[in-house]
């Protein structure tokens, strides 16, 4: 069975901080993709990255970076510089290759950065 | 040019009513999905169809039933709404089978009275 953990309900920063999420999975699966999407508080979700299970290298985009480790199975994610407009709930998903494609999504990470 | 669009986005009943949420996109993408947001946040799946074949039914009531009049669209029916249904509920697709990931509509806000 897939599973995702995101063990931070909520954190709380002050502006221009660097915070990260932390995103620890668990799948059987040889072949499987990570996600991370935002949903800000006007509800959307907005995708954010895809990393397939044999691409460890690490992303970085803007002021958004992620490291994934298998050693570990996490997929963390890191703001550097948080802003207002970063608060948010972050939400880390898995799933596989083939089949249903359906996603597995942790319980999300409330991020509020306050002025 | 919305790539997933739901409709309505706001919806309030009262227990026992049926009500539908539609959902198209013009993505071209194979696969359509459902998903629950519950009021802690919780995303869970609920139905997916690829081409227009139910794939997945994750335990969900049998008042909901959801339909593929084709690839494009997908809606959901609810039965004899109760007040656990409130949730925002929300479509997505995606290609199938390629891990590409999915887009998401703007959600459906349902409150059962």
């Amino acid at each position: 069975a897939q599973k995702v953990t995101q063990a931070q309900t909520e954190i709380s920063v002050v502006e221009k901080e660097d915070v990260t999420l932390d995103c620890v999975y668990e799948t059987r699966d040889t072949t499987y993709y990570l996600f991370w999407y935002k949903q800000p508080p006007s509800g959307e979700l907005v995708f954010l990255i895809r990393r397939n299970s044999f691409d460890e290298q690490n992303e970085i985009s803007g002021r958004y970076s992620w490291n994934f480790q298998k050693s570990t199975s996490s997929f963390n994610f890191t703001i550097t510089a948080s802003q207002v407009v970063d608060s948010a709930v972050y939400f880390c998903a898995l799933t596989h290759q083939g089949g249903s494609e359906k996603l597995v999504f942790g319980k999300g990470t409330k991020l509020t950065v306050n002025p | 040019d919305t790539a997933v669009s739901q409709t309505p986005k706001y919806l309030v009943t009262q227990m026992g009513n049926d009500k539908s949420i539609k959902c198209e996109q013009n993505l071209g993408h194979d696969t359509m999905y459902w998903y629950k947001q519950d009021s802690k946040k919780f995303l869970k799946i609920m139905f997916s169809y690829n081409n227009k074949e139910l794939i997945i039914n994750e335990t969900v009531p049998n008042r909901f039933s959801p339909k593929s009049p084709d690839k494009a669209h997908l809606n959901l029916h609810i039965n004899s709404l109760e007040l656990g249904d409130s949730a925002v509920y929300f479509c997505a697709s995606s290609q199938a089978r390629a891990g590409y990931g999915y887009t998401f509509g703007s959600g459906t806000r349902l409150t059962v009275v």
